[in-house]
């Protein structure tokens, strides 16, 4: 098993470009994570979907859109990226087999020039 | 609304001593309490979890953790820290009955030789 893959690793953008960020599980599990991490802030939820077909804001979804393409696939998307998105985003996943621990990829480096 | 506070954002503790690193949460509702070790250019992974019963929880590699309801708390302890606990540590917080999950703004623990 794979567990959560992320593409891409790194990735650099010019402001107002945009990208979508994939991320995949293989362990069956229903819901779904994206967060970002900042220097002295934490993990920050952007979104998340607790199962297929439903998606839900965190606590900072400005800027973001996501959708949760099937079971395995939930990709965020940056439609016009800004400097202050520039962060590293883990994508997590967790099923009811798992007794709520979350899975964590291994994340992508972003930075908005 | 859930919350999570890590006041210590740095601990520097000496190889083979003991360590502490504190949580302390707000929550209305019972809460699911975890966790979780970051190392250099890594995800997160699980350390340990409270979800219900015994207060006292182990985790891998030696850490544990106790609940402690009235003082709102979920403090990380280990008797003897190695050189290789080197990491940053998150505390999380899940309201049951939610899918959210809030972190810390975590503890970076550096044991000095």
């Amino acid at each position: 098993n794979a567990g959560v893959t992320q593409t891409p690793k790194f990735q650099v953008l010019k402001t107002g470009q945009s990208m979508t960020l994939q991320c995949a599980q293989d362990m069956n599990h229903n819901s779904m994570y994206w967060y970002r991490q900042d220097p002295g802030m934490g993990l920050r939820l952007i979104y998340y979907s607790a199962s297929e077909g439903t998606t839900d804001k965190g606590e900072v979804p400005n800027g973001y859109n996501v959708s949760r393409l099937n079971k395995r696939e939930f990709s965020l998307r940056l439609e016009s990226a800004a400097p202050s998105q520039t962060s590293v985003y883990f994508c997590a996943s967790c099923g009811l087999q798992e007794q709520e621990t979350q899975y964590f990829g291994p994340g992508t480096r972003l930075l908005v020039l | 609304a859930q919350s999570v506070t890590q006041l210590d954002s740095q601990v520097p503790v000496f190889e083979e001593a003991p360590v502490e690193l504190r949580c302390n949460y707000s929550s209305s509702v019972s809460v699911y309490l975890f966790w979780y070790v970051q190392y250099p250019n890594q995800g997160l992974q699980l350390l340990l979890k409270y979800l219900s019963g015994s207060t006292l929880v182990k985790g891998i590699n030696g850490f544990e953790a106790e609940f402690n309801k009235s003082q709102t708390s979920f403090h990380l302890r280990k008797p003897s820290v190695h050189i290789s606990d080197t990491a940053e540590y998150f505390c999380a917080v899940r309201a049951s009955g939610t899918y959210k999950y809030i972190f810390g703004t975590g503890t970076r623990l550096k044991v000095l030789a």
